[in-house]
């Protein structure tokens, strides 16, 4: 079955730009998680979606928002980019039916933000 | 506040010999621990789930172990390979499906020299 697809893979923005990024999840997969990544930080969580909803939310400014689409793909956006945004945007879903264990997440390959 | 600790130095290893990574946190009590493997420009990639009453777990060369009183676990690769080279993220979490906002460790790079 087709893996986490994200697009686009790399973009580049000048600081005051905003920018809109794409998660399509493992079929069957109702939870989509968003993460940044960058060499200091590491893996920082930024947002979870269930059901079109917010379920969980990672210690980001406002500028970093979200959505999920009925058919579970997902989007996120970055308004106002800063220089600090530069990073690698990791989208991962997972299976979430409640049972131990099943929120194994499966990655994306990530989009590469580079804000000049 | 929860705090995972890798280690931020790279561990080089000889091809061959076993690899052991280390996985620390505290204040909370995960009932699982799971592990990714994440290669340069690429998204981390599930290795293993461990359970707090499981000691143990095995899949081919690897070996994860989860003390809960140590508050640690160990992540073993036995018989290196240069492909095994890459960053090893450890990710502790209490129960419960989906996400919820599942936290890594900043992850261990680790260097299989040939």
């Amino acid at each position: 079955k087709a893996g986490v697809t994200q697009t686009p893979r790399y973009l580049i923005k000048t600081r005051g730009q905003q920018v809109t990024l794409s998660c399509s999840p493992i079929s069957g997969h109702r939870s989509v998680s968003w993460y940044q990544q960058t060499p200091g930080q590491g893996l920082q969580f930024l947002f979870e979606y269930f059901s079109e909803t917010q379920r969980n939310k990672g210690n980001f400014p406002g500028r970093f928002s979200g959505r999920q689409f009925s058919n579970s793909r997902s989007e996120m956006n970055v308004s106002t980019l800063e220089l600090g945004d530069s990073a690698l945007y990791l989208c991962a879903s997972s299976l979430d039916d409640r049972a131990p264990g099943a929120n194994v997440l499966t990655f994306g390959a990530g989009s590469r933000l580079t804000v000049l | 506040s929860q705090k995972i600790e890798q280690n931020s130095e790279a561990l080089n290893i000889q091809e061959g010999k076993t690899a052991t990574l280390t996985c620390n946190y505290t204040n909370y009590s995960p009932a699982y621990l799971q592990w990714y493997r994440q290669d340069p420009g690429r998204g981390p990639v599930f290795l293993l789930l461990i359970r707090e009453n499981e000691k143990e777990k095995r899949k081919e060369r690897l070996k994860v172990t989860f003390d809960t009183t140590l508050k640690q676990s160990l992540f073993h690769i036995t018989a290196s390979q240069p492909a095994d080279s890459a960053t090893y993220l450890c990710a502790p979490h209490t129960m419960g499906g989906g996400a919820d906002g599942l936290t890594f460790g900043k992850g261990t790079h680790l260097i299989i020299q040939p």
